[in-house]
């Protein structure tokens, strides 16, 4: 069975300051990613996606960047936070690459920036 | 560009009562549509899923319809229980790689 992990769960951050979030997809090889941001209280908004390692796509620009080191592991970072950087981050994989798949969410980091 | 609108942002009902959410989406492409779920404090899980071959899907007592002509999509169930309370996204996949276009969620409380 997949399974994906998301880390950390939480973190409080200073504005300025770095973050790296990371997500592991074990039992899929090469599996599709992607990143979305959730406003608190709001919709699901996709940042990145990935198709392949080393390949990642920008979806909207929010200074963030996203890499892929290895096939299931899946990295969101910033060199400088900014307060609308808070929200709830999900990384998620599918199957295939067309839009009638299904999204397989990990449970999320939720970041609150101060 | 796509787009998605969800028309009742809260609804509150109580066990036993009947559900409908609506919602309406916009694409030039033939799209397939979905209704994730999301529980606090986890990620959204796949709900239905609804495609331009069959305008139906049922799972766990829930029914999605959608309406071509109208281009609406719905989701319905007969009697909801408290364990139903959540938030329930209208999400349509488009002709684009990979991306999903997510409604802006509506809130369902069921009292006991």
């Amino acid at each position: 069975a997949q399974t994906i992990h998301q880390w950390p769960v939480a973190e409080i951050k200073a504005v300025g300051s770095p973050l790296s979030l990371g997500c592991t997809i074990k039992g899929k090889s090469s599996p599709n990613l992607y990143w979305y941001w959730q406003a608190t209280g709001g919709t699901l908004q996709q940042l990145f996606y990935s198709i392949t390692v080393g390949q990642v796509e920008s979806v909207v620009q929010l200074n963030l960047s996203a890499s892929r080191p290895k096939d299931d592991q899946f990295i969101l970072s910033t060199e400088k936070l900014l307060l609308s950087h808070s929200g709830f981050y999900l990384c998620a994989w599918s199957l295939d690459w067309s839009n009638t798949g299904q999204l397989y969410f990990g449970e999320g980091s939720k970041l609150t920036v101060l | 560009g796509d787009s998605v609108t969800q028309m009742q942002g809260q609804v509150t009902l109580s066990e036993d009562d009947f559900l409908f959410i609506n919602c309406t989406y916009s694409t030039t492409w033939y799209p397939t549509l979905f209704w994730y779920v999301q529980y606090p404090g986890e990620g959204p899980q796949l709900l239905l899923k609804v495609t331009t071959a069959n305008n139906k899907g049922i799972s766990r007592g829930f029914e999605a319809t959608y309406d071509k002509g109208t281009t609406s999509f719905h989701l319905q169930k007969a009697s909801v229980q408290e364990s139903d309370s959540a938030v329930y996204y209208c999400v349509l996949g488009g002709a684009n790689t990979g991306k999903l276009t997510f409604g802006d969620g509506t809130v369902l409380t069921v009292k006991p």
